[in-house]
């Protein structure tokens, strides 16, 4: 069973980098574009961007300046960078695996971070 | 980018009744939707992708059609353990986007 995990920090200062990492097991992490998504506290989901096992990544244009993704194959594990971060950024950060009709199909539990000095 | 909306917002029902939820595209994305449910402090899961197609294990109750910019997701009759948020997600365009939920509550 494809499960994944999200880990990294629950606080971040302002102005400084949020740093996450989902590791992958059950599964190969090869072949498959990996996702993030983030949900602010009552509020929707949004889509921050995917790479591909080939390193190959997509951002969302709103996010993109600030954003970087890279992945581990060895580890299987991938990570998502996002600088310069403002109380704005404060959200549940989930990881998922997209198909590549754009399901997203298994997801991890989620990680609250806060970002607050 | 592609915008999502979703009516109704929130929605009361009762065991039994049949619920339908709309998601009305900014533009023609052909059949690329999906929608999901998720519950308190879970992560969504998919339950239709392709405006249609049943993710394998979910129960027939469920169901979705629309194509174009108009989609229509139903639960023929609801079942207590499907109070939750749903959501609607376009694939016709990066990026991604999803509509703004729909909660559904129990009368």
């Amino acid at each position: 069973q494809v499960q994944l995990q999200e880990s990294g920090p629950g606080l971040v200062k302002p102005s400084e980098t949020l740093s996450l990492s989902c590791t992958v097991s059950g599964a190969s992490i090869s072949g498959y574009y990996w996702s993030w998504i983030r949900q602010p506290a009552g509020k929707e989901l949004e889509w921050i961007g995917r790479i591909y096992t080939s390193g190959s990544t997509n951002y969302n244009p709103s996010l993109k300046s600030r954003v970087t993704m890279s992945v581990d194959t060895s580890k299987k594990q991938f990570s998502l960078k996002m600088s310069s971060v403002t109380a704005a950024d404060t959200a549940v950060y989930y990881c998922a695996r997209m198909r590549r009709g754009g399901q997203l199909e298994y997801w991890g539990q989620g990680t609250l971070v806060t970002v607050s000095s | 980018d592609i915008q999502m909306t979703q009516s109704p917002s929130s929605l009361s029902a009762s065991v039994g009744d049949r619920v339908t939820i709309t998601c009305q595209a900014s533009q023609d994305i052909s059949n690329y939707l999906n929608w999901y449910q998720q519950k308190p402090g879970k992560a969504p899961k998919v339950l239709i992708y392709d405006a249609s197609n049943l993710e394998t294990g979910v129960p027939l109750r469920f169901s979705g059609s629309g194509s174009g910019t108009d989609f229509t997701f139903t639960i023929s009759s609801l079942q207590p353990e499907d109070i939750a948020t749903y959501y609607c997600q376009q694939y016709e365009n990066l990026p991604i986007t999803f509509g703004q939920g729909t909660r559904l509550e129990s009368k």
